[in-house]
């Protein structure tokens, strides 16, 4: 069965370092989003992507984020300099554009020092 | 500002047993729901998807929405320890995302 999948399972990095978390969509999904959980707390929407541009942002997804889809697989996120309350879980979800369920890949467990 | 509330719990229920979990959310417009199963921490898991009023049954799944009063409920029959897990409510808002209740995090007891 297809599968979102993100890369890494977990990252750790220095307050202030540039980050890059890494998702591949199901293949034949259009619709791609960010969504971040701080620990204890619920799932927030960051940002929904379709036909190579950002659809919308929530108040949290600020100027340090940014997020690309470099080929015809990967769908980015970037944090340009990360702090400390950007320690998180992050999910990337798809979605065919027929339906309107989301898919999740596991996370990437973000830790910042 | 769109908001879905769910009571947090522990909601503790015996194993073969239903478990009742309820979810109300603030959009009227809303047309979409979810919910999705999160074990510790892992990632949401789709569990069932809701867009009528009425009934919706997978399994021993059923999903319940009333627009009227923005309620959404599921009920899980033959609890088995195995769902033990947060269950997560979600509304649908487009190119907004899902907007996510905090959760209600079940224990069933052998």
């Amino acid at each position: 069965e297809p599968e979102v999948t993100q890369t890494p399972s977990h990252q750790v990095t220095q307050m202030g370092q540039e980050v890059i978390l890494r998702c591949v969509p199901i293949s034949n999904h259009l619709y791609f989003y960010w969504y971040r959980q701080i620990l204890g707390q619920k799932v927030e929407f960051l940002v929904s992507f379709y036909n190579n541009e950002i659809s919308e942002k929530s108040e949290i997804f600020d100027d340090q984020f940014s997020v690309e889809r470099p080929d015809g697989s990967n769908f980015t996120l970037k944090i340009r300099s990360t702090k400390l309350e950007d320690s998180a879980m992050y999910f990337c979800a798809s979605n065919d554009g027929i339906a309107d369920t989301q898919y999740f890949g596991p996370g990437t467990r973000l830790t910042v020092l | 500002q769109k908001e879905v509330e769910q009571n947090s719990g522990p909601l503790s229920v015996p194993e073969g047993a239903i478990a009742s979990l309820n979810c109300t959310y603030s959009d009227r417009g809303s047309q979409s729901f979810f919910w999705y199963r999160q074990y510790s921490g892992k990632s949401p898991e789709l569990i069932m998807s809701i867009y009528s009023n009425g009934d919706k049954e997978d399994g021993r799944f059923t999903a319940q929405l009333n627009k009227a009063s923005q309620y959404v409920s599921l009920l899980i029959r033959d609890s088995q320890p195995s769902d033990s897990a947060t269950y997560l409510c979600a509304v649908d808002g487009g190119a907004d995302g899902l907007t996510f209740g905090k959760g209600t995090h079940l224990i069933i007891q052998p």
